[in-house]
């Protein structure tokens, strides 16, 4: 069956302009996660939706950052007025159910801030 | 909040030896613990994982130990091949959400 997918793969922008990152989790998964990746880091995390419940968003570095899930299902990630700390690779992941039981990552968008 | 360390940060192993990553946790309340794997450009795969009630988990020539009373668990990986080189992050889960560790850069020397 099809995983989680992501798009744009790869988007180059200008600092100060806003981005919008997109996640399609894998159907019927309920939680969905948003993880930031710098070159040769580990995974810091952004926010976690978990079904209709309030989303945890406690791992967003600032008020430039925002997302959203339409209909339980994709997620749009919203950078505004982009900063070049902000380059990084996006990962999108979700999981069945939120409990106990592994994520599936997305490929990844490379955002490149210039 | 959850707090997961991983050691060590880069490991070099002969071909053929074995290479151990650690992690350790802090809430015990944690009850899934996943390992993933990430090559060069692509996306964490899941290799391995165990869960609270369990002690030992093994999977041909990876293996998983947790120890929930000293909150560590373990990657075995035995044999180890040149494509095992990666970079390898253990992950404690709790109530739904993951808490990462900052990655073990793995080098098989051929």
């Amino acid at each position: 069956g099809a995983g989680v997918s992501q798009s744009p793969s790869n988007k180059v922008t200008e600092k100060g302009k806003d981005v919008e990152l997109r996640c399609d989790p894998i159907s019927g998964h309920t939680a969905l996660y948003w993880y930031r990746q710098s070159l040769g880091q580990g995974l810091e995390f952004l926010i976690y939706f978990q079904g209709n419940s309030a989303p945890d968003k406690s791992g967003l570095p600032s008020d430039r950052f925002s997302a959203e899930r339409t209909g339980g299902s994709v997620s749009t990630l919203t950078i505004q007025r982009t900063q070049q700390e902000d380059s990084a690779v996006y990962l999108c992941a979700s999981n069945p159910s939120g409990g106990v039981g592994t994520q599936y990552f997305g490929p990844g968008t490379r955002l490149t801030v210039l | 909040g959850e707090n997961v360390e991983q050691h060590p940060s880069t490991l070099s192993v002969q071909e053929g030896d074995s290479a151990v990553i650690k992690c350790t946790y802090s809430d015990s309340a944690s009850n899934y613990f996943p390992w993933y794997k990430q090559e060069l450009g692509k996306r964490p795969q899941l290799i391995i994982d165990i869960r609270s009630n369990v002690g030992e988990k093994k999977d041909q020539r990876i293996a998983v130990t947790l120890n929930k009373t000293a909150k560590h668990f373990s990657l075995h990986i035995t044999e180890t091949q040149p494509e095992d080189s990666a970079v390898y992050f253990c992950a404690a889960s709790i109530r739904g959400q993951f808490y990462f560790g900052t990655g073990t850069s793995l080098t098989v020397i051929p």
